[in-house]
């Protein structure tokens, strides 16, 4: 059962374009929100985050949105960069929760091209 | 300086076989957790550690068992290994259970 979705396992775009990568959720007790960046042989580094009572936060290049009635958030890169070309994980939680168990999507490969 | 080290990066060994991965971070944070990420590429939570109390145990095989002998560190044992432990194992570090967690490189297990 797949709480956090990514359906797109890749998306490519040119250096300079923005790049919008997607996440879907069906819990309805998720209410904070990450984005995590791997490259090969590393593991995730924290990128940006949101919590349901906003519907965008702002870092840079990077912005999150959240549309909590359609259980769907984005991550925005602009301009995109060939350094950004990565897997990009999604995550969820119940911040109100007993524990701060993170739920994973399966994560959209991400190719800058020059 | 790595925030989150672990040890081995790399680990091959036999079915059967009791073997050991061990973490350390030097971010001074107070929670730690073990993931598994499969050959489906997703990121489970197995175990997480908070001052060295077991806040989250997941449905994993009792053939794991984590250990926190101080909040820098967090070790996960493993007894007689099976082909499907073979993945990549993450651990990770936060402030507290509520802030971001670090990760480490991971550690790629793989059962002969």
């Amino acid at each position: 059962d797949q709480q956090v979705k990514q359906n797109s396992p890749s998306l490519s775009v040119q250096e300079g374009r923005i790049s919008i990568l997607n996440c879907d959720y069906t819990n309805s007790m998720f209410d904070y929100f990450l984005w995590y960046k791997k490259y090969p042989a590393e593991g995730p580094t924290f990128l940006i985050s949101i919590s349901s009572i906003k519907d965008k936060n702002e870092d840079g290049r990077f912005t999150v949105f959240l549309n909590k009635s359609a259980k769907h958030l984005s991550l925005h890169i602009v301009p995109s960069q060939p350094g950004d070309s990565a897997v990009y994980f999604c995550a969820a939680t119940n911040s109100g929760g007993s524990n701060y168990k993170l739920t994973f999507g399966k994560g959209t490969l991400l190719t800058v091209n020059p | 300086d790595t925030a989150v080290s672990q040890t081995p990066k790399y680990l091959v060994t036999q079915m059967g076989n009791d073997k050991s991965i061990k973490c350390e971070q030097n971010l001074g944070h107070d929670t730690m957790y073990w993931y598994k990420q499969d050959s489906k590429k997703f990121l489970k939570i197995m175990f997480s550690y908070n001052n060295k109390e077991l806040i989250i145990n997941e449905t994993v095989p009792n053939r794991f068992s984590p250990k926190s002998p101080d909040k820098a560190h967090l070790n996960l044992h493993i007894n007689s290994l099976e082909l499907g432990d073979s993945a990549v194992y993450f651990c990770a570090s936060s402030q507290n259970p509520r802030g971001p967690q670090h990760f480490g490189d991971g550690t790629r297990l793989s059962i002969l």
